[in-house]
């Protein structure tokens, strides 16, 4: 496998619920991302991670919880989500954490009931 | 606040047509400018990269340009296809956040 891979790529899910995202990449890069796109809004950036550790947190609530546990793993574990938490998430990642040359998966689609 | 406006939101337009996207942004101030295109259910693809130095990046049917003062950057699709049919984000990194700041994007549709 190449490139950023995500997964699941659909999720349904209540606002009680657990759920995981999970993102890897084949890249060989140190940073990774996750952005939230929602429909007619610009994509927001969510976390970034270099070599495993947070560098950014972009004022997200904490029902959204990042976890790197290596470079080329990274999980986006969610918890009590709302409705307008509904979005496409997309993962990227980059070699630096400047973000210069981002490759993105193709996201998973969130739709919570 | 940098803030980048994409306008028009969406555009149909025949195979073969040339046309101009279009992206503002409103700090002058930024590091480069970079268009995405996006498919739909996909991830976004970088297509061209525009330092703040530079005036515009071709790569194949694609011409980006950017002036910086007036903070406006265009991308030129020459004899589009049904296969350039995506959504078109444009995005800059400012020097105050060095963060890449993305417009809402140019939903295309080019019907053969």
């Amino acid at each position: 496998e190449t490139g950023v891979t995500q997964t699941p790529r659909h999720l349904v899910m209540g606002m009680t619920n657990k759920k995981s995202l999970k993102c890897e990449q084949h890249l060989g890069h140190n940073a990774m991302y996750w952005y939230k796109q929602s429909a007619k809004k610009p994509l927001e950036l969510m976390f970034v991670y270099n070599f495993k550790e947070q560098t950014e947190n972009n004022s997200v609530p904490s029902r959204f919880s990042p976890e790197c546990p290596n470079s080329s793993h990274l999980f986006l574990h969610l918890h009590t989500l709302q409705p307008e938490d509904s979005a496409l998430y997309l993962c990227a990642s980059s070699q630096e954490a400047t973000g210069w040359d981002l490759h993105f998966g193709d996201g998973t689609r969130l739709s919570i009931l | 606040k940098q803030e980048v406006t994409q306008i028009p939101a969406a555009l149909s337009v025949p195979e073969g047509e040339n046309l101009v996207l279009n992206c503002s942004f409103t700090d002058s101030a930024i590091y480069n400018l970079q268009w995405f295109r996006q498919d739909p259910g996909k991830g976004l693809t970088s297509l061209l990269l525009i330092q703040s130095s530079q005036r515009e990046q071709t790569s194949g049917r694609l011409n980006a340009s950017l002036d910086k003062s007036s903070g406006r950057s265009t991308l030129y699709i020459a004899a589009s296809q049904p296969g350039d049919s995506a959504t078109y984000l444009c995005a800059v990194r400012s020097y105050n956040t060095d963060k890449l700041i993305f417009g809402t994007g140019t939903r295309l549709q080019v019907f053969p």
